[in-house]
């Protein structure tokens, strides 16, 4: 159980384009999903919290009218890159929690999204 | 900040056991410590956490020092596939606290 479904997995688009990243969860529901952002052989940076039927909370430095959050449901959280530029490229990865007896308790994270801006 | 410092690289022999510390002197009471791991180009993946007691599962052993300021994941019979960047984290179980990641430890598992 407990699992947290990403994609694209990879996705290559041009300069000044827009792409959406899709994050959800298979077999629970999740109020509040998390977005974060990895450059190569560096550590998992949290980039904001999405909460369902509400706005995102951005972490500070994080743009957020570059990375637009929408949690509509309970299972679906997409994170839009706007306006991509090359140094966008990242690995983005969304994590999730469903918490109750027959979960670890902790964090379910995606298998993560490889945006290359070119 | 992260609040876990763990060192950045270690090495282990296939077949023998990983020992990775991670320092979290400044952990609350009601906070959890947390491992995972994350292999090249996924996302990390759950092995284990603990509050102050000692636990195992089938991946993984987690010891928790008394004073709970550091902890210590065993793997006790490493494998290449084990090779990973490991991620100590700390947080409280209830709620929806977000994971603050360190720098994690990079496990090189030789053969």
């Amino acid at each position: 159980g407990a699992v947290v479904s990403q994609h694209p997995s990879w996705v290559i688009c041009k300069s000044g384009t827009s792409v959406k990243i899709e994050c959800r969860s298979l077999d629970f529901q999740a109020t509040t999903m998390f977005w974060y952002r990895q450059f190569p052989k560096q550590s998992l940076m949290l980039m904001a919290t999405s909460n369902e039927g509400s706005k995102a909370t951005y972490e500070q430095g994080v743009e957020k009218d570059k990375f637009l959050i929408n949690h509509a449901s309970l299972t679906l959280s997409t994170l839009t890159v706007t306006s991509a530029h090359p140094e966008d490229s990242s690995f983005y990865i969304c994590s999730a929690t469903a918490r109750g007896p027959k979960t670890n308790y902790g964090y379910t994270f995606g298998s993560g999204t490889r945006l290359t801006v070119v | 900040d992260a609040k876990t410092t763990q060192p950045p690289s270690m090495d282990c022999a296939e077949g023998r056991a990983a020992n990775l510390p991670c320092n979290h002197s400044t952990i609350s009471g009601n906070e959890y410590v947390y491992w995972y791991r994350q292999i090249h180009s996924q996302g990390p993946q759950y092995i284990i956490h603990g509050l102050k007691n000692n636990e195992t599962n089938e991946m993984a052993s987690l010891i928790i020092t008394e004073d709970r300021k550091s902890s210590t994941l065993i793997l006790p019979h490493a494998t290449l596939r084990d090779t990973a960047v490991y991620y100590c984290i700390v947080s409280p179980l209830s709620g929806t606290y977000k994971y603050i990641f360190g720098t994690g430890t990079r496990l090189k598992v030789l053969a």
